[in-house]
């Protein structure tokens, strides 16, 4: 099945720092990725959806320039938290997509602690 | 605004039932539902996908139902095991590319 890679797993950084996070479909061509947030005990809310080659839509309240998102390929996307701090600390996860009619498919997620 | 709610919110059930999640959505104009699991601390497996004209999906012992019409969904596992712990999270597909999720339902299958 679709297989969607997601990195680093777990990240531990200081407050004021850059994080990126890395999203890869495998075996499928992802015309459209997305990036979700997940606090504790809490379901996804979407942050941003991108498709290959153009800017990013972000959902409303979602800084775009404290998270960057590029997708410059049809396999690879990444979320940028630029100058994190405690509160970004979250499950970020990153989910991709073949056609507008295929399932979405999701990575492991990436979870973020600011110190 | 399309809302998704899932009941119940937790389940506990002895090994070998069977049993039914529900999602409800407020906005029946979908373009499709997606069930997922999610096991704790790990991204999302999906299940089931059921596009807006279809009634419902199959896959082993699981079936996903949709009623646009009334906004819900039901998820029906079989002789449940204890390999189907997981937070199960209904979501809806709204329009262009927006994907809603509900709370998910928090499932305990006992050996």
């Amino acid at each position: 099945g679709a297989v969607v890679s997601q990195h680093p797993s777990w990240v531990i950084c200081k407050s004021g720092t850059s994080v990126k996070i890395e999203c890869r479909s495998l075996d499928f061509q992802a015309t459209t990725m997305f990036w979700y947030r997940q606090f504790p005990k809490q379901s996804l809310m979407l942050m941003a959806t991108s498709n290959e080659g153009s800017k990013a839509t972000y959902e409303q309240g979602v800084e775009k320039d404290k998270f960057l998102i590029n997708h410059a390929s049809l396999t690879l996307s990444t979320l940028t938290v630029t100058s994190a701090h405690p509160e970004d600390s979250s499950f970020y996860i990153c989910s991709a997509r073949q056609g507008s009619a295929q399932p979405q498919h999701f990575g492991d997620g990436t979870r973020l602690s600011i110190l | 605004k399309q809302e998704v709610t899932q009941i119940p919110a937790a389940l506990s059930v002895p090994e070998g039932e069977n049993l039914v999640l529900n999602c409800s959505f407020t906005d029946s104009a979908i373009y499709n539902l997606q069930w997922f699991r999610q096991d704790p601390g790990k991204g999302l497996t999906s299940l089931l996908l059921i596009q807006s004209s279809q009634r419902e999906q199959t896959s082993g012992r699981l079936n996903a139902s949709l009623d646009k019409s009334s906004g819900r969904s039901t998820l029906y596992i079989a002789a449940s095991q204890p390999g189907d712990s997981a937070t199960y999270l209904c979501a809806v597909r709204v329009g262009g590319q927006n994907f809603v999720f509900g709370p998910g339902t928090r499932l305990s299958v006992l050996p």
